[in-house]
């Protein structure tokens, strides 16, 4: 099957820094990717839609000065947490899909990147 | 909007006992649903899927229905293995095809020999 990755796998920072999270589709062109945050015992929320090329689509009350998405190429976005602060230490997922032009589009979830600040 | 509820675990139980994962939604018309697994340190496969009304979806032995009438996507297992512990997810499209998923909270299985 497809296959996501991402890097890192756990991050911790300083309060203050900023935390770069890549997501890579390694052996597909994915039209679009998504990022979620995971909070313990909690389900996967939405943050953004990222397309190839363009501006982000993000959901309303996530910041998109502080979570800066960039999808530089069909295999390649990133998650920038800027100035990241303790309450943005979570589990950030992200996933990846083809659109065929079906009614059902599968998508490939990464092995999610665990961030603490500190 | 569109949503999913599922019943919050941990569900315990013990190897061959029978599962079932409550999963109810509310949608616009007929979406696809989905079945997600998360195992422990790895990210979210798809389980099985049903894309409309009466389909049902299978995979490793899990089964689930999609019934418009009561607008549920029950997950079931006839024999869980310890193997099968892991978090389930129930899921649907936040839109049209090739848009985000909505999930349910989660329901964490933990199954004993």
């Amino acid at each position: 099957g497809a296959v996501v990755s991402q890097h890192p796998s756990r991050v911790i920072c300083k309060s203050g820094t900023s935390v770069k999270i890549e997501c890579r589709s390694l052996d597909f062109q994915a039209t679009t990717m998504f990022w979620y945050r995971q909070f313990p015992k909690k389900s996967l929320m939405l943050m953004a839609t990222s397309n190839e090329g363009s501006k982000a689509t993000y959901e309303q009350g996530v910041e998109k000065d502080k979570f800066l998405i960039n999808h530089a190429s069909l295999t390649l976005s990133t998650l920038t947490v800027t100035s990241a602060h303790p309450e943005d230490s979570s589990f950030y997922i992200c996933s990846a899909t083809i659109y065929t032009g079906d009614s059902y589009n599968e998508q490939f979830f990464g092995p999610g990147t665990r961030l603490t600040v500190l | 909007g569109d949503s999913v509820t599922q019943m919050e675990g941990p569900v315990t139980l013990s190897e061959e006992a029978c599962l079932t994962i409550n999963c109810t939604y509310t949608a616009t018309g007929y979406p696809s649903l989905f079945w997600y697994v998360q195992y422990p340190g790895e990210g979210l496969q798809l389980l099985l899927k049903a894309t409309k009304a009466d389909d049902k979806g299978s995979n490793k032995g899990f089964e689930a229905t999609y019934r418009k009438e009561t607008t549920s996507f029950h997950l079931e297992k006839g024999s869980v293995q310890v193997s099968d512990s892991a978090v389930y997810f129930c899921a649907l499209p936040k839109g049209q095809a090739g848009t985000a998923l909505i999930f349910g909270k989660g329901t964490t299985l933990s199954v004993s020999s």
